[in-house]
């Protein structure tokens, strides 16, 4: 079992319809969890960060986590072809940060 | 602008010979990593640096080395043990345990 789980997808929406990206994880002692985007070729960027149980909403993004279940998700509302990428979903405990291989998302304009 | 920033952009190897990786960072962070990612897979973890003058090795230390002697900089050797180092290296930093961390652009090496 992989530490940090994504389905590669590609993920395909219609313009404007909501992506949801899901990840699991398998260390409870994880503290803090993050999504990054990741144009191809370039370095990934922060989204969005999420410490404690719950949602977390950022303009059109919303992380949700549940520590119970070991999973965390990204819900992106509006979907714009400029969101098409690969999404990293990451967890931390204590300085080491595991990544996941990432969903590939396709926004169809 | 605060950042971190990497150098070279791209990176060519010999065989046989070590290459140095720069990375530098202005964010005041305490703690800064090395990656490696391959096409369609996540990020390893080379090395990470939680202080300066320590670092500890990650899943894929071999072939590797690395320095922090100031805290503003962490540069990755990727030595001729490496045996297929031909990939895209990040390196990131992030302020504590389990703060955010923040990527620079990336170096891609390339063997001739």
């Amino acid at each position: 079992q992989k530490e940090v789980e994504q389905n590669s997808g590609p993920l395909s929406v219609p313009e404007g319809a909501i992506a949801s990206l899901n990840c699991t994880y398998s260390d409870r002692g994880s503290q803090s969890f993050f999504w990054y985007r990741q144009y191809s070729g370039k370095s990934p960027e922060l989204i969005m960060s999420i410490y404690s149980n719950g949602d977390k909403e950022d303009g059109r993004f919303t992380a949700q986590l549940n520590k119970a279940s070991q999973y965390v998700s990204l819900l992106i509302r509006d979907s714009q072809p400029s969101d098409s990428a690969t999404y990293l979903c990451a967890v931390c405990r204590t300085y080491k940060y595991i990544f996941g291989t990432g969903t590939r998302l396709k926004v169809l304009a | 602008d605060g950042g971190i920033t990497q150098s070279p952009k791209y990176l060519f190897r010999k065989e046989g010979q070590n290459v140095t990786l720069s990375c530098e960072q202005n964010l005041n962070h305490d703690a800064m990593y090395w990656y490696r990612q391959d096409p369609g897979q996540g990020l390893r973890l080379i090395y990470y640096s939680q202080i300066v003058n320590d670092f500890q090795k990650g899943d894929i230390a071999e072939g590797y080395s690395v320095s922090r002697e100031k805290k503003e900089s962490f540069p990755l050797t990727v030595t001729s043990a490496q045996k297929n180092p031909t990939a895209f290296y990040l390196c990131a930093s992030s302020g504590g345990g389990q703060e955010t961390q923040y990527f620079g652009p990336g170096t891609r090496l390339l063997v001739l």
